[in-house]
């Protein structure tokens, strides 16, 4: 597609179960970050992939929260046991080259809710 | 430490008044590259404009513009002639990509811009 497709949109989970938030980056875009947003905050940064390789997961909160890019495309992120701090809007960005020297492209992102 | 300080949490302007959107960042890094984005109610962060440290040239693209100042470790962003569709929530944003390998955004809390008819 033309630019980073985010699923779902939208999510409702009940505290306690697994969830699981998909990024389709833009073709070809070799890097891929994720970034958690709180209701009124700026971004903040999860983790980062070049191609399939996680090169910077020091954002992550927490060991619930696990992200994996197996073939350099698609990236899939998991928060297991989700609590009621997961609560957040989940961006997803990818850029052209390594190091994020070019812009990234944001998707719509996936609000997710955890009652 | 790197940080991003935009200390105006919300504005509100009327049409055709031009606006000023303050950022001030924090880096010891001497590579690094600044971002504006533009995140409107849709959701979507924007990009606007990136410019990176060796360049202190201001910069002008329609009604934006941007004043980049290394001396107060400041990059002004400001909208002549604003409209309507010029709300959103605005987030300054910077990266040091020699420092951190990926070059992961570290932004600012973001201005709400408000521009009533």
């Amino acid at each position: 597609g033309a630019g980073v497709s985010q699923s779902p949109r939208y999510k409702v989970a009940k505290r306690g179960q697994d969830v699981a938030l998909r990024c389709d980056p833009i073709s070809g875009h070799v890097s891929l970050f994720w970034y958690q947003q709180a209701l009124g905050q700026g971004p903040e940064f999860l983790t980062y992939f070049q191609n399939e390789a996680q090169l910077d997961k020091s954002g992550l909160p927490s060991d619930r929260f696990f992200a994996e890019r197996p073939e350099g495309s698609v990236s899939t992120l998991k928060i297991q046991r989700t609590q009621q701090e997961d609560s957040a809007v989940y961006l997803c960005a990818s850029s052209p080259g390594p190091r994020g020297i070019q812009p990234q492209h944001f998707g719509d992102g996936t609000r997710l809710s955890i009652l | 430490a790197q940080k991003v300080t935009q200390a105006q949490t919300e504005i509100s302007v009327v049409e055709k008044e031009d606006v000023t959107l303050d950022c001030v960042y924090e880096t010891r890094d001497t590579t690094y590259y600044l971002f504006w984005y533009k995140q409107p109610p849709s959701g979507e962060l924007v990009f606007l404009i990136r410019r990176n440290s060796f360049d202190e040239q201001n910069e002008i693209s329609g009604r934006y513009s941007w004043n980049f100042q290394k001396s107060t470790s400041s990059f002004n962003f400001t909208i002549t002639a604003s409209q309507v569709v010029d709300s959103a929530v605005y987030f300054c944003a910077l990266s040091s990509p020699l420092y951190n390998q990926g070059g992961k955004l570290i932004f600012g809390q973001g201005t709400e811009l408000s521009v009533k008819p």
